[in-house]
């Protein structure tokens, strides 16, 4: 069975403490690994798109990386704003691209 | 450019009642998706629809929850006799393709049933 996990499912750190989030994955044939940001109350916002082992992207504080088995996304020097739910989704062998979310990482940046 | 809206962004209901949820994808997004999204559990597929393709209906969790995509654009939700279990926000989703674009999500509704 297709699953996501996350870990860890809450995180805080002080403003500039660098840390990364896990999320491994089982999937059998993956199409797309996709990190997103949810705001309380709001719907979730694409961060990015991770396609095979190896790659690479990053976005000002943060950086996601792939392997055959887990994502992680990096955070370098989070501030304040950066606290959010971070949420992993997987996309596999369904034609339909229905994404299948882990429980997400809950990320606490105080000043 | 404008994202994703749905409406209504807040809806109370009471237990047995039907209720209509609307979303508008991104114009030019061909696949358009439903999840729901429970208080303490992850977001949940419920339905996608892809051009004139028939909908993947695999999510729906009962035959209480159905879905139509009008002229491959806007879509509406529909659950009929309203259960407790159901309050959840609803969160509808679109994108260039399946599989392997990236979904642009609306800001939700929340449906509560009293």
């Amino acid at each position: 069975e297709d699953q996501v996990t996350q870990s860890p499912e809450a995180l805080r750190l002080q403003e500039g403490e660098s840390s990364s989030l896990n999320c491994s994955y089982t999937v059998s044939g993956l199409r797309g690994l996709f990190w997103y940001r949810q705001d309380p109350g709001k719907g979730p916002e694409f961060l990015f798109t991770l396609y095979s082992a190896g790659e690479e992207k990053e976005k000002e504080r943060l950086k996601a990386t792939l392997t055959k088995k887990e994502s992680f996304l990096h955070i370098t020097a989070p501030k304040p704003e950066d606290s959010a739910t971070y949420l992993c989704a997987v996309s596999g062998p369904s034609n339909t691209g229905k994404l299948i979310f882990g429980q997400g990482t809950t990320l606490q940046v105080k000043p | 450019g404008a994202g994703v809206s749905q409406s209504p962004s807040n809806k109370v209901t009471e237990k047995g009642k039907d209720v209509e949820l609307r979303c508008d994808p991104i114009s030019g997004h061909t696949a358009l998706y439903w999840y729901r999204q429970s208080l303490g559990q992850g977001l949940e597929f419920l339905i996608y629809f892809q051009g004139n393709s028939a909908p993947d209906k695999s999510g729906l969790p009962s035959d209480r929850f159905s879905a139509e995509r009008t002229g491959g654009s806007v879509s509406t939700l529909t659950i009929q006799r309203t259960q407790q279990e159901d309050s959840a926000v609803y969160l509808c989703a679109s994108s260039l393709g399946p599989a392997y674009y990236e979904q642009y999500f609306g800001p939700g509704t929340r449906l509560t049933v009293t």
